[in-house]
């Protein structure tokens, strides 16, 4: 079964700083995909961005991009110029490509980032 | 419109009633998702639907009984549910089960008393 770990529980960065939230996973599997997720008080949560293990360049959507190291199962998110708006409980997903399983999403278990003036 | 919306936002029963939960889209997409997040805990998959039928049940107790009548609608039916089961639950959608992108709605916080 794959895991996912998200090692910091709280991270805090000040507005307009950048700030990276770690994420390690373990599978066996060699295709498959990887998210972070953004839950904010609202409670909905929102696609930040997403990776395709099989292609090397690392995914970028404006301020957020990720360190993808297939080999290290590593998938780290970068925010740039943090607004308070960031602010939220971050989730890190895993999800296989494979078709039977494809439709499951297993999370790790969130970092809250503090965003301070 | 880009929006799973469920109702109610909360809800509050009691161990013996029965209420249901709504969720609804109309991007046409045709899988359907139940999720069930405890406080401070990541979401955990409770209920697939791919083409209105039922394709993953996780082992959730038969006190949960979901039902999808038609590709925009997806309810979830509750009865004699215990103070445990408390928690909030998402509903989310994609265009087909295999595809990687879900939309998920605000959720329903329920307490059950």
């Amino acid at each position: 079964a794959q895991t996912v770990t998200q090692s910091q529980p709280e991270m805090s960065v000040q507005e307009a700083e950048t700030v990276t939230l770690s994420c390690t996973y373990d599978t066996s599997e060699s295709d498959y995909y990887l998210f972070w997720y953004k839950q904010p008080p609202s409670r909905q949560m929102i696609l930040v961005i997403r990776q395709e293990a099989y292609k090397q360049q690392n995914a970028t959507e404006n301020r957020f991009s990720v360190n993808f190291q297939k080999a290290a199962k590593s998938f780290s998110l970068k925010i740039s110029d943090s607004q308070l708006g960031d602010a939220a409980m971050y989730f890190c997903a895993y999800r296989s490509a494979w078709t039977g399983t494809a439709s499951k999403l297993t999370f790790g278990t969130g970092t809250r980032l503090q965003v301070t003036l | 419109d880009t929006e799973v919306t469920q109702t109610p936002k909360h809800l509050v029963m009691g161990m013996t009633n029965k209420k249901s939960l709504k969720c609804e889209q109309h991007m046409g997409h045709r899988a359907m998702y139940w999720y069930k997040q405890k406080a401070k805990k990541p979401p955990e998959l409770m209920f697939v639907y791919s083409y209105e039928k039922l394709s993953i049940n996780e082992s959730v107790p038969s006190r949960f009984s979901p039902e999808c009548p038609n590709s925009s609608h997806l309810f979830l039916h509750l009865h004699t549910l215990q103070p445990e089961d408390s928690a909030l639950y998402l509903c989310a959608s994609s265009q087909g089960a295999t595809n990687e992108k879900l939309f998920f709605g605000s959720g329903t916080q329920l307490s059950v008393l």
